[in-house]
């Protein structure tokens, strides 16, 4: 069965420039999760949805995030402008629901010069 | 205090012992509790998980979980060089869940 599909792995991009991560869950997965992982703050979520639909976005750093979920399997995450300390390794995952246990994708480490 | 406390290690064990992995957490409303092992570079990898107070075994591995003191461990028998990563522990309440920011372990041959 196929995992959840992160694309691009990598991207190196200069400040200021547009970043959109993409992200497959797996199919029959209700809950898709964002997340950036670094050194100093750990595995951090970023945003959720339910069903396609956003129900908690407080992790999202400032307005420069932003996430959609247009249908069941994609999503999109978009950083504009970029800067440098969002440089990270960002990670999405997916559930069948409710507490059920989250599966990573393989993450997007992201450079921003 | 953290809402997800792990000591960040490295914890050293030799190869063939036990390895005892340990982790507090804030929320007493807390629901679900996962291990997740994460090898350097690699995105995470659900080890266990466990929702009720005891013990849970799969292979190699026991989960032991009490709400009352707010804890829960991770247990790895006959310790392997492959297990050596680091391990993350995670608190659910609904669908949100707090991670923890790891215990390194490295089994030593």
């Amino acid at each position: 069965d196929a995992g959840v599909i992160q694309s691009p792995r990598h991207e190196v991009t200069e400040m200021g420039q547009e970043v959109t991560l993409r992200c497959k869950p797996i199919s029959g997965h209700n809950s898709l999760f964002w997340y950036r992982q670094t050194m100093m703050r750990g595995l951090e979520l970023l945003i959720y949805f339910n069903n396609n639909v956003p129900i908690d976005d407080s992790g999202m750093p400032e307005d420069r995030f932003s996430a959609k979920m247009p249908n069941a399997s994609f999503s999109t995450l978009k950083i504009q402008p970029s800067e440098p300390r969002d440089s990270a390794v960002y990670f999405c995952a997916s559930s069948l629901d409710g507490n059920q246990p989250q599966h990573f994708g393989d993450g997007t480490r992201l450079s921003i010069l | 205090q953290k809402e997800v406390e792990q000591n960040s290690g490295p914890l050293s064990v030799p190869e063939g012992a036990i390895a005892s992995l340990n982790c507090t957490y804030s929320d007493r409303g807390s629901q679900s509790f996962f291990w997740y092992r994460q090898y350097s570079g690699k995105s995470p990898e659900l080890i266990m998980f466990i929702y009720s107070n005891g013990d849970k075994e799969d292979g190699r591995f026991t989960a032991q979980l009490n709400k009352a003191s707010q804890y829960v461990s991770l247990l790895i028998r006959d310790s392997q060089p492959s297990d050596s990563a680091t391990y993350l522990c995670a608190v659910g309440r609904g669908n949100k869940l707090t991670f923890g920011t790891g215990t390194q372990l490295k089994v030593e041959l």
